[in-house]
């Protein structure tokens, strides 16, 4: 089956760093991705890995782990306009997507 | 190009009535997908399209869902006698075959089902 799991919510402070973690169980995994999503937008992309490793860009990075179904979002610096649902995303082989449930996270002043 | 759009943005219809959404992806993309997705919830996918070519249709979807895309360019998604359960919010979104596959989201149609 194909199955993806993340935190709910969280909560962080202005200026502060979070990670938001996802596990992923999919058939044929080819890549994993992050989207940014504020509430009642459409979500837009933040990252992709497929190999192993951290992808920085800018203030967001990425780390995927193959191996043990892992993946994390680093948010460092966070603004108040983070505020947003995170949503981790799997693709398989058939470019078909699978998504999480999605992280809501609240930044605070 | 501005980028995915999606036609109505907000659809409220009666149960048993038969409805259809229009997407209209980046124009350079070939790929082309439907989701839907409910309050609280990541998007459920739905099918998806490599030009004219619908390639994969998810298990969960009813027969009363079926979606086209005649020229490889826009894309419909029709659902027939609708219920009350379909009411959510259905998004499209396009991608290129290269580099990441990266996908870009329309903002969706909401549809809301009395």
């Amino acid at each position: 089956g194909q199955n993806i799991d993340q935190p709910t919510e969280m909560t962080a402070t202005e200026g502060a760093i979070v990670q938001i973690n996802c596990t992923y169980q999919t058939s044929g995994f080819n890549g994993l991705f992050w989207y940014q999503q504020h509430a009642g937008e459409a979500p837009t992309f933040l990252s992709y890995n497929v190999l192993d490793g951290l992808e920085e860009k800018g203030r967001f990075s990425s780390f995927l782990s193959r191996s043990k179904g892992y993946s994390y979002l680093l948010l460092k610096e966070l603004q108040m306009k983070d505020s947003a649902s995170y949503l981790c995303a799997a693709r398989n082989y058939g470019q078909n997507f699978v998504f999480g449930p999605g992280t809501r996270l609240s930044v605070l002043p | 190009d501005t980028g995915v759009s999606q036609d109505p943005r907000h659809k409220i219809t009666k149960r048993g009535q038969n409805v259809t959404f229009r997407c209209d992806p980046i124009s350079e993309h070939n790929r082309l997908y439907w989701y839907r997705q409910t309050l609280g919830q990541g998007p459920e996918f739905l099918t998806y399209f490599q030009n004219e070519a619908q390639l994969e249709k998810s298990r969960l979807l009813s027969d009363r869902f079926s979606a086209e895309r005649p020229k490889g360019s826009f894309s419909t998604l029709e659902i027939q006698r609708t219920e009350q359960g379909d009411s959510a919010m259905y998004l499209c979104a396009s991608s290129s075959a290269q580099p990441s596959y990266e996908q870009y989201f329309g903002p969706g149609t909401r549809l809301t089902v009395t």
